[in-house]
């Protein structure tokens, strides 16, 4: 059953600390992207990654950090640099597309909703 | 950068009734993707279409591209279709989509 995970679903956190979210494919795609939500916006992108042990920021990348020792994985750290983390963050993937350049339709996991009490 | 707009707002339908959904975007793309967000967030995917017209269901899609506009539409809207539909777009390689702010639509039975 192919797909995208997260977890966790839900996740409180204390001002300055360090959180991570997980997330994992297994359809196979090379790109995997984190996107951050807020209430009543589209996404705006964190980080992407189109091949392991790379990544580019994004829009919105300060306060985050990631990394892509495998294929399959993409975790996002939300840092205590984060001014304003309290969000919805979703992570995508999607296929290399034709001639290895491009890509083609993004993917999305069911997402994290983080809090900061 | 590339602007992507969205209209209506908000919709609100009795079931079974017909919409039409629009997304205008200011520069070429190469791709185009509708997605519906259910009330419990997770985003589907329901056409990418940087060109042309494709149907699924209910649902149908149709890209202008050399118009720079998108249209989604619903016909006979059920009360599971309520949720918020987004457009978003790509260029160049495809590393970043832009999104629009989202159509929210509520079918009442």
């Amino acid at each position: 059953d192919g797909g995208i995970t997260q977890s966790p679903k839900y996740l409180f956190r204390k001002e300055g600390q360090n959180v991570t979210l997980s997330c994992e494919q297994n359809l196979n795609h090379d790109a995997m992207y984190w996107y951050r939500q807020d209430p009543g916006q589209g996404l705006r992108l964190i980080y992407y990654s189109q091949i392991v042990n790379d990544f580019q920021k994004g829009d919105i990348a300060e306060g985050y950090s990631v990394s892509r020792e495998k294929k399959e994985s993409f975790p996002l750290t939300v840092t205590s640099a984060q001014k304003n983390p309290t969000a919805f963050y979703l992570c995508a993937s999607s296929p290399r597309g034709a001639g290895g350049f491009s890509y083609n339709e993004q993917f999305f996991g069911p997402g994290t909703r983080l809090t900061v009490l | 950068g590339i602007q992507v707009e969205q209209s209506p707002p908000d919709l609100i339908l009795q079931e079974g009734a017909n919409s039409t959904l629009r997304c205008n975007f200011s520069d070429s793309v190469n791709n185009l993707q509708w997605f519906h967000q259910n009330p419990w967030g997770q985003l589907i995917n329901l056409f990418y279409i940087p060109s042309g017209t494709k149907q699924n269901g209910r649902l149908s899609a149709t890209t202008v591209a050399t118009e720079r506009y998108s249209l989604l539409y619903i016909s006979s809207s059920q009360t599971t279709d309520s949720g918020v539909y987004f457009c978003a777009v790509g260029a160049g390689n495809n590393r970043k989509l832009i999104w629009g702010l989202g159509t929210s639509l509520a079918v009442n039975p």
